[in-house]
C-alpha cells in the first residue's frame, strides 16, 4: 500500500454513459497525476496538478475529459459519454514537488471497461 | 514518444544479479534517470533514480555511463517477487510527469 488510494477499483458502464474516478493522494504531496494505460502498453500521462491548479494536460484529454482538484486535496477525473475505447486502467500518482527530483507514488488504479 | 530504448524481455535465475539495460542517447543535462517497475494488475513503484552518480537503495543500484546516454539497473539478488515490467525513464524535474516505454518484462526463474 502507498498510501495512494483509487475508487472504485472496478467499473463496468455502457457505451455513452458519463464515469467519475477519485484519487485521494498522500496528503502532504502537493502533486497529482493522471495516467492512463490499455493493455500491454505503458502508462501514458493524462494531466497533473500542482495543488488546485491543473498545470498541464495531454493531448490525450479529449473534450470529454474533465479533471478537478478542489482545494489541493483529492481529485476525481470524469469522462464523459464513454466510448469503447476509454476502457483502460486509470491510474493517480501524487509526488512532493520542488526543484529536486521525487518519486511518484500511484494508487492501485481503476479498471474502465465500456461495453 | 518515449525516449529509452530497453529490450523487451529478459530472464534471470531466483538468487542471481538481475542487470536490465537502457539507452537514453538523447538525454538532456537536467533530466534524470528514473526506473520504476510494474507488477502484474498493480500501479507502478518507484525503484530508483541518478542524475551522473552511480546510486544505491534497499532495492536496487543504479550504474550511469559517464557520457549518461545508457544506465544498468541492477538487482542484486532476484527473488520470484521481482518477476515485473521495469520502465526506465528519463525526466526534468520541472513537471516530474513520465512518459513511459514499453518497459521489459523482466522473468524471474526458480
Amino acid at each position: 500500500d502507498t498510501g495512494v488510494s483509487q475508487n472504485p477499483r472496478h467499473k463496468i458502464t455502457k457505451r455513452g454513459q458519463n464515469v467519475t474516478f477519485r484519487c485521494d493522494p498522500i496528503s502532504e504531496h502537493n502533486r497529482l497525476y493522471w495516467y492512463r494505460q490499455t493493455l500491454g502498453q505503458g502508462p501514458e500521462f493524462l494531466t497533473y496538478f500542482q495543488n488546485e491548479a491543473q498545470l498541464e494536460k495531454s493531448r490525450l484529454l479529449s473534450d470529454r475529459f474533465s479533471a478537478e482538484r478542489p482545494k489541493g486535496s483529492f481529485s476525481t477525473l470524469e469522462i464523459q459519454r464513454t466510448e469503447q475505447g476509454d476502457s483502460a486502467m486509470y491510474l493517480c500518482a501524487s509526488s512532493l514537488g520542488g526543484h529536486t527530483p521525487y518519486e511518484q507514488y500511484f494508487g492501485p488504479g481503476t479498471r474502465l471497461t465500456v461495453t | 514518444d518515449a525516449k529509452t530504448t530497453q529490450p523487451p524481455s529478459m530472464d534471470c535465475a531466483e538468487g542471481r544479479a538481475a542487470n536490465l539495460p537502457c539507452n537514453h542517447s538523447t538525454i538532456s543535462g537536467n533530466e534524470y534517470v528514473y526506473w520504476y517497475r510494474q507488477i502484474h494488475s498493480q500501479g507502478p513503484q518507484y525503484i530508483i533514480h541518478g542524475l551522473k552518480n552511480n546510486e544505491t537503495n534497499e532495492m536496487a543500484s543504479l550504474i550511469i555511463t559517464e557520457d549518461r546516454k545508457s544506465s544498468t539497473l541492477i538487482l542484486p539478488h532476484a527473488t520470484l517477487r521481482d518477476t515485473a515490467v521495469y520502465y526506465c525513464i528519463v525526466s526534468s524535474s520541472n513537471t516530474g510527469k513520465l512518459i513511459f516505454g514499453q518497459g521489459t518484462t523482466l522473468q524471474v526463474k526458480p
